[in-house]
């Protein structure tokens, strides 16, 4: 079945480095751009980051543009956060998601969610 | 920030009718994404392109975007239906995702 398995999360001082993973299986992840989506506790959900599904194109939220960087490896089915420079407002359940429409990239909807990774960077 | 305003809360009695809005100067210019998340889970689309509702999705939800103004109708509300619901667009000035802060629907 169609699936989204998030993984790297931990608890990291501020201004270290992390990397998130998402593993997608059940679909042919090359044809779909990806987007993470964080939410910090007690919070609503907060868009981080898109990626076209061929990695040609990059979309940031102001607060983590220059920050972090989202990348993906077709050949493994894997989508990347790599996140520079931790604050404790990073602190959040990071999903991965993926855009509805095959080769689409911006203005469609997230149609398959992972479960999500959990990020805590102490104040 | 496109900003997206929705309701902190809303409460409809079962078998009633549940609307929640999400407000946003032209709105309706845009197309509007709801997601429904439940305590706990990860979110999930159950109205796209303003209206449309994915495979999987009860007829009970629906969606329209209009002016300034696009509501998610949940009608013969279930108990199973408690949630937090959240809109979304495609920011096309910033290029980036806006989503709206959320309504927690209660089912009395």
């Amino acid at each position: 079945q169609v699936q989204l398995v998030e993984s790297g999360g931990g608890v990291v001082q501020p201004g270290r480095s992390l990397r998130l993973s998402c593993a997608a299986s059940g679909f042919m992840f090359s044809t779909y751009a990806m987007h993470w989506v964080r939410q910090a506790p007690g919070k609503g959900l907060e868009w981080v980051a898109l990626l076209s599904y061929d990695g040609s194109n990059e979309y940031y939220a102001g607060s983590v543009k220059g920050r972090f960087t989202i990348s993906r490896d077709n050949s493994k089915n894997t989508l990347y956060l790599q996140m520079n420079s931790l604050r404790a407002e990073d602190t959040a359940l990071y999903y991965c998601a993926r855009v509805r429409n095959v080769a689409a990239t911006i203005g469609y909807a997230m149609d398959v969610w992972g479960q999500g990774t959990t990020v805590t960077v102490p104040s | 920030s496109f900003v997206l305003t929705q309701p902190p809360s809303v409460s409809v009695a079962p078998g009633q009718t549940a609307r929640i809005t999400c407000g946003g100067t032209n709105l309706g210019s845009r197309s509007v994404h709801w997601y429904q998340q439940k305590p706990g889970q990860a979110p999930v689309l159950v109205v796209c392109d303003d209206g449309d509702r994915p495979s999987g999705i009860p007829e009970r939800f629906s969606g329209s975007n209009s002016g300034n103004t696009a509501t998610l109708t949940i009608s013969r509300v279930e108990a199973g239906d408690e949630a937090d619901y959240y809109c979304q667009v495609w920011n096309i000035i910033s290029d980036h995702v806006d989503f709206g802060g959320g309504t927690k629907l209660t089912v009395l």
